[in-house]
């Protein structure tokens, strides 16, 4: 199993330019989620889906747009970037279990800068 | 929502020392509480959880204890190692939710020194 995996691994953007990361796990998993890594700040979600078609806001949603047509697959869109969304992006999965939690696997990263 | 608190922010110790983080949480429904280690230029990668029936868990050098009662858990560490090194971050579950939406704390840079 690959795991979960994430392209582009870097990518340098202008103000204004849109672009789409790349999100595929191969664990079968329902949950998924986008959080950002800024310094001294933590991992903050930015959105997340509990399967294909459905997807809902996590705390840092303005800027960014998702979608889920497959289990397998969660892109996160940038649709007009701006140095404030400098950061480092992590996907991540996890099985979902009525009353219950499951381990989070995260993808490596993507480290975006907007110029 | 869930608000998580994380100390220190940095944690300095000498090889062989013991490091504590502690975390606190918001929401009393919470009852999922995991640790991620993160080293430099990686992934975060869970190395221990502990979920609320439970008040301590140990896996070799490391162990997290839970008090519900003072929404508090912290993670501890035994005879530190060099490749201990790294962020660590503590997280709980937006309360009542039986899926994996966290909230994590702000990370503790932990730097062991030979």
């Amino acid at each position: 199993n690959a795991g979960v995996t994430q392209t582009p691994k870097f990518q340098v953007l202008k103000t204004g330019q849109s672009m789409t990361l790349q999100c595929a796990q191969d664990m079968n998993h329902e949950y998924m989620s986008w959080y950002r890594q800024d310094p001294g700040m933590g991992l903050r979600l930015i959105h997340y889906s509990v399967g294909a078609g459905i997807t809902d806001q996590g705390e840092v949603p303005n800027g960014y747009n998702v979608s889920r047509s497959t289990t397998e697959d969660f892109p996160l869109r940038l649709l007009s970037a701006a140095p404030s969304q400098t950061s480092v992006y992590f996907c991540a999965s996890s099985a979902l279990a009525a009353g219950t939690y499951n381990e989070q696997f995260f993808g490596p990263g993507t480290r975006l800068t907007v110029l | 929502g869930e608000n998580v608190e994380q100390h220190p922010s940095t944690l300095s110790v000498q090889e062989g020392d013991s490091a504590v983080i502690k975390c606190t949480y918001s929401d009393s429904a919470s009852n999922y509480f995991p640790w991620y280690k993160q080293e430099l230029g990686k992934r975060p990668q869970l190395i221990i959880d502990i979920r609320s029936n439970v008040g301590e868990k140990k896996d070799q050098r490391i162990a997290v204890t839970l008090n519900k009662t003072a929404k508090h858990f912290s993670l501890h560490i035994t005879e530190t190692q060099p490749e201990d090194s790294a962020v660590y971050f503590c997280a709980a579950p937006k309360g009542g939710t039986s899926y994996g939406k966290l909230t994590f704390g702000q990370g503790t840079i932990l730097t062991v020194h030979p």
